[in-house]
C-alpha cells in the first residue's frame, strides 16, 4: 500500500542545519510532485515547500525560503528536505505528503511525521 | 498570500447530531482552468491529516458519505450529517490555486 516514512528529525541548537528525509513506497514515486508540510506544538498545519514530479520545479513558504531546501531521488524514492539557518519557530512536526498532481492539486497521502526541536 | 479563515474554532456537538464548518478564503479559489482547489482534511488526535473532501465537494476514497463539502468562489463549508464518535479531532480546509494555505483548524468536540 502507499506508505510515506520520515526521518531525521531531532533536537538542534539555533542557527544549525538539519535534514530530513521521507521514503516512498507503494507508488510511482517519479509521477508525483510532493510537499513538506509542518506542525508546531499545539497548533494548526503549515505548508512548506513543493517539489515537482520530476524535481525541476521548487516552491517555498515565504517564512523558510533561503534556509530550506527541498529535493528528491526517483531512484531511491525518497524526498528530502535540508534545513539550514534553523531558529526555534521551526520547531515542528514536519509531515511529507503526496500531491496527486495530474491537474488535480489536493494532498492524498501523509506520513505520520518527524519532530524537529529547535533549542539551545 | 490567500488567507483562510474558518468558523468557529471550536464546535461541542451532540452525538448523532449535524455539524457545520465554514471556510472563507481572502479572494475567489477559482482557478485559470476553472477548478476550484478547496480540500478539507481531518486530523483525529495524535495522527497525521487524512484528506476528507477535494475541489469543493469530492468525497475522497473510504471517507463516509455523512461528510460533504459545499460552496463557491471564496465561501466553503464541510458538513457532517450525523456526528459520531469517531469524528472527534480537528478539521482544516486548504487551498491550492495559488500556492497552498490551510485554514486555522476547527476542533470537534462531543458534547
Amino acid at each position: 500500500q502507499v506508505q510515506l516514512v520520515e526521518s531525521g528529525g531531532g533536537v538542534v541548537q539555533p542557527g544549525r542545519s538539519l535534514r530530513l528525509s521521507c521514503a516512498a513506497s507503494g507508488f510511482t514515486f517519479s509521477n508525483y510532485p510532493m510537499h513538506w508540510v509542518r506542525q508546531a506544538p499545539g497548533k494548526g498545519l503549515e505548508w512548506v515547500a513543493v517539489i515537482s514530479s520530476h524535481g525541476i520545479d521548487q516552491h517555498y513558504a515565504a517564512s523558510v525560503k533561503g534556509r530550506f531546501t527541498i529535493s528528491r531521488d526517483n531512484f531511491r524514492n525518497t524526498l528530502d528536505l535540508q534545513m539550514s539557518s534553523l531558529r526555534a519557530e521551526d520547531t515542528a512536526l514536519y509531515f511529507c505528503a503526496r500531491d496527486v498532481g495530474g491537474g488535480d492539486m489536493y494532498f492524498d497521502c501523509w506520513g505520520q511525521g518527524t519532530l524537529v526541536t529547535v533549542s539551545s | 498570500d490567500i488567507v483562510m479563515t474558518q468558523t468557529p474554532l471550536s464546535s461541542p456537538v451532540t452525538l448523532g447530531q449535524p455539524a457545520s464548518i465554514s471556510c472563507r478564503s481572502s479572494q475567489s479559489l477559482v482557478h485559470s482552468d476553472g477548478n476550484t482547489y478547496l480540500s478539507w482534511l481531518q486530523q483525529r488526535p495524535g495522527q497525521p491529516p487524512r484528506l476528507l473532501i477535494y475541489k469543493i465537494s469530492n468525497r475522497f476514497s473510504g471517507v463516509p458519505d455523512r461528510f460533504s463539502g459545499s460552496g463557491a468562489g471564496t465561501d466553503f463549508t464541510l458538513k457532517i450529517s450525523r456526528v459520531e464518535a469517531e469524528d472527534v479531532g480537528v478539521y482544516y480546509c486548504m487551498q491550492a490555486t495559488q500556492m497552498y494555505t490551510f485554514g486555522q483548524g476547527t476542533k470537534l468536540q462531543i458534547k
